[in-house]
């Protein structure tokens, strides 16, 4: 049974700072790998969707890597801003219908 | 175009009492899927439907709980008898059509059971 970890589950940073969340998973053999980003009270908004045969995709400030042999990924957010406050959940898809989610990473960005 | 849409946001209920969470999807969107999340847990897969069709309920609680795609009208997710347990976030999530993987939340449901 997939498994996804989210490490680490709470990250307070300066504003202007670079970081790195991580995700891990235990079956390499996924379909797709999405990041949401979920704020307090609401629905999860899809952020980056990586596919098995791609190993990055980048939105704006975002990059998401993905190792699909070693069972990670990374989202990396430049130059954070306070609007960057959120949830940040890591799903990876075992087919084309079923997206087993990490616990998250609660940012915190501070002014 | 209106993003997909859950109702109530949020839903108080007895122990033992129907509880009935509505999701329509976005315009175009014929596949559903609905979402469990627990306090300081992620969320979990319950159940994918299309329209008219049940796909895959593997993630569904095999007693009190049910859900529908009807060809006209939003999905209903039911969960009858509810306990304490129940008490989640129910999330409702569209996309629309078998290869288009990129999927559309809606705000959720707050289901508290007293």
């Amino acid at each position: 049974k997939q498994e996804v970890t989210q490490i680490p589950a709470a990250l307070s940073v300066p504003e202007g700072e670079n970081l790195v969340l991580n995700c891990s998973f235990t079956d390499s053999a996924i379909y797709n790998l999405q990041w949401f980003r979920q704020d307090p009270g609401k629905g999860l908004t899809s952020l980056l969707l990586i596919q098995s045969s791609q190993r990055e995709q980048t939105s704006g400030r975002l990059n998401a890597s993905l190792d699909k042999s070693s069972g990670r990924s990374t989202l990396y957010i430049a130059a954070s801003q306070p609007g960057d406050s959120a949830t940040y959940l890591c799903a990876v898809a075992t087919g084309a219908n079923n997206l087993f989610f990490g616990t998250g990473t609660r940012l915190t960005v501070i002014p | 175009n209106a993003g997909v849409m859950q109702n109530p946001r949020h839903l108080v209920r007895r122990r033992g009492q129907e509880a009935r969470l509505r999701c329509s999807p976005m315009k175009g969107h014929s596949h559903v899927y609905w979402y469990r999340q627990l306090p300081e847990e992620g969320l979990k897969f319950m159940v994918y439907l299309q329209k008219e069709n049940i796909i895959d309920e593997s993630g569904m609680p095999k007693e009190r709980f049910s859900a529908e795609f009807p060809k006209e009208g939003p999905s209903i997710l039911r969960i009858q008898q509810v306990v304490r347990g129940d008490s989640a976030a129910y999330f409702c999530a569209s996309h629309r059509a078998q290869g288009d993987e990129k999927l559309f939340f809606g705000s959720g449901t707050q289901l508290s059971v007293l």
